[in-house]
Order: structure tokens, then C-alpha cells, then sequence
């Protein structure tokens, strides 16, 4: 069974602090994606990333940045919290180069304070 | 620009069918999505259709034109646990396997 997993479904952070979360998945896919999504704006793309040490960033990376040293694993790091980076963020992978389906972690619910 | 829209909000009772709608820009298309989302929880992928025509799995089956540009999904036999937000997602060209993200219908089945 396909399996997305996140390092916490729950994070309450203060302004300033650097944070990190953590994506791994088990299926040897080459894809992996990080989202953040909120209410009424739907799910937008911080950074994806097609190999190890690969990335490109999506529609908003500021104020983030990533790290894919494993090909299991993707990691985005908030460097300075914010307010306005509460949110909902999912990790999700797939396989290239014609993949039919992202598969998606249960996501972390990021409150910063 | 990459635009994908399909309604906010959408109602319906039990046991009847929805028709959820999306459209999206034609140029470079190479795919479109469904995906079903209930509250709290992550996206579930539904449906995928490169090809025109209905793609029909169970209670759900997802249409496609492409030279329209539109593409609707059928929820027969609607049960409460079918109250979801419902995505519709775009990939684009050689996009690196990158999905676009309409911004959901929330649908809501009442007994």
C-alpha cells in the first residue's frame, strides 16, 4: 500500500523560530511536492522536486526553501515563521515522467504565533 | 496563465446525481485530474482522463472534451460520506509530472 507520511499533523510555532517538515514516502517515486493550501485559495505549490538535490520552485516559494538529499525524503524549512505562513501544508509524490496520480501525506497544520 | 475553474459551493439530497463542472485554458494540455477531499483530510485521487469521453468507475465517472476545454464529474446515487470539497487538477505540457489545483467545490448531500 502507497504510503506519504509527515513528520506532525499538528505544529504550533512562534514568529521568528526556523521550522521544519518533513515528507517521506516508500514507493521509489522520483516526484515530490510540497503544497500549502487555505481556505477559498485551494491548493498552491511552494516547490516540487524531480530527483535528489533537484528543485524547482512552484507558484509561491518565497519565505521557504527545500532539501531532497534522500529520494524518500522532502524537506521544506520555513527559515523566519511569519503569521501569514499558518496553514495547511501537504507533501505529496509521484512517478515521472507521465504520472497519473499524486499521492498525498496527511498533512501538517502549521499555526504560527 | 494556468486557470481552472469549477463552482464554489454546490447541495444536493441523497440518492440524486451531481454534475460537478470544470474548465481550463486548452493550450498544452496533457491531463486532467479529479481528486475528493473530505474535511481534515488529505486528497484522494478520483479519476484521470487525457482522452475525450466518459471514464465511469462505480457511483463516479469523469467526462472530458478537449477541444472545449471542459471537463465534468457524475456522482450518481449521492451518500452523505460523498459531502467532500471535489479538486479538479490540470498538468500542462512535459510539466515535470506538476499538477494545477482548481480551487475545489465544496459539495454538500443532505439526507
Amino acid at each position: 500500500d502507497v504510503k506519504v507520511t509527515q513528520s506532525s499533523r499538528y505544529l504550533v510555532k512562534r514568529t521568528g523560530e526556523k521550522v521544519f517538515l518533513e515528507c517521506v514516502q516508500d514507493m521509489d517515486h522520483e516526484n515530490m511536492f510540497w503544497y500549502r493550501q487555505d481556505p477559498g485559495l485551494g491548493l498552491r505549490l511552494i516547490y516540487f522536486s524531480y530527483d535528489v538535490k533537484m528543485k524547482e520552485k512552484g507558484d509561491i516559494p518565497e519565505g521557504y526553501s527545500v532539501s531532497r538529499e534522500k529520494k524518500e525524503r522532502f524537506s521544506l524549512i520555513l527559515e523566519s515563521a511569519s503569521t501569514n505562513q499558518t496553514s495547511m501544508y501537504l507533501c505529496a509524490s509521484s512517478l515521472p515522467p507521465r504520472a497519473n496520480e499524486q499521492f498525498f501525506g496527511p498533512g501538517t497544520r502549521l499555526t504560527v504565533l | 496563465g494556468q486557470n481552472i475553474d469549477q463552482p464554489t459551493e454546490m447541495t444536493a439530497t441523497e440518492g440524486a446525481i451531481v454534475q460537478i463542472n470544470c474548465t481550463y485554458q486548452t493550450s498544452g494540455f496533457n491531463g486532467l485530474f479529479w481528486y475528493q477531499q473530505h474535511a481534515g483530510e488529505a486528497p484522494t485521487f478520483l479519476s484521470y482522463n487525457v482522452l475525450d469521453g466518459l471514464e465511469e468507475k462505480g457511483r463516479f465517472s469523469s467526462f472530458l472534451s478537449r477541444s472545449k476545454g471542459y471537463s465534468y464529474l457524475l456522482l450518481k446515487e449521492l451518500q452523505m460520506k460523498d459531502s467532500a470539497s471535489y479538486l479538479c487538477a490540470v498538468r500542462w505540457g512535459s510539466t515535470l509530472g506538476r499538477l494545477y489545483f482548481g480551487r475545489g467545490t465544496q459539495l454538500t448531500v443532505w439526507p
